[in-house]
């Protein structure tokens, strides 16, 4: 079965260091979202991309998040410096646009655990 | 502002028994979301609802949308154990091909249904 796979599954970091999270889409799919989701917030969009260019990055902190498609198959997520409120499971899901119904797809996550 | 309303946030029930879940949306939309998510695990699409009066069912649970009413519902049929999860219905605003797409999630419900 095709699926979003991110790494890591789990990263336990101190406050302070650079935290890399990564996913590969769906091959084929040609849009990518990063979501965040806490108890307090839910989910929450952070970024999106079509056809590997940026659309959306709004729901980011800009001065420490950063996300990148360097290729169709990878897309990243970067915190630097990470800091404890940035605990939480970090999603990333590809999309696909099928007979006119679009379709999101979910990675398994990325609990990020910031001490 | 846009909000995704779903009620109730929590709901304890016993096996064998229906209830339905609401998702009421703020603003015009006819593209409605129906995910599960298991506790530790990722968000699973359930139904995609893309027009008023839409109605899918799958085993147990049934989901429509009334675009009028801005108003999706989630019935649960003979619950079974196996159906415990949070369920989640998001609102697609533009679509995820528009470059100001939007997606906007509703809290969760979080079902329990006992043995």
């Amino acid at each position: 079965d095709a699926r979003v796979t991110q790494t890591p599954r789990h990263k336990v970091t101190e406050m302070g260091q650079e935290v890399t999270m990564r996913c590969q889409p769906i091959l084929g799919h040609n849009t990518v979202f990063w979501y965040r989701q806490t108890m307090m917030q839910g989910l929450e969009l952070l970024a999106y991309f079509r056809n590997r260019a940026p659309l959306d990055d709004s729901g980011m902190p800009k001065d420490r998040f950063s996300a990148e498609m360097p290729d169709a198959t990878l897309a990243t997520l970067k915190i630097q410096p990470s800091e404890p409120r940035d605990s939480a499971v970090y999603f990333c899901a590809s999309g696909l646009v099928l007979r006119g119904r679009e379709k999101l797809f979910f990675g398994s996550g990325t609990q990020l655990s910031v001490l | 502002e846009l909000k995704v309303e779903q009620n109730p946030l929590f709901l304890s029930m016993q096996e064998g028994k229906n209830y339905t879940i609401y998702c009421n949306y703020s603003t015009t939309s006819d593209r409605l979301y129906w995910y599960r998510q298991d506790p530790g695990k990722s968000l699973e699409s359930l139904f995609v609802l893309l027009s008023n009066g839409a109605v899918k069912q799958e085993g147990r649970l049934m989901a429509s949308l009334d675009t009028k009413a801005r108003l999706s519902t989630l019935h649960i049929t003979a619950a079974v154990h196996d159906l415990s999860a949070t369920y989640f219905c998001a609102v697609d605003i533009r679509g995820f091909l528009d470059s100001n797409y939007q997606l906007i999630w509703g809290a969760g419900t979080k079902l329990i249904i006992k043995p």
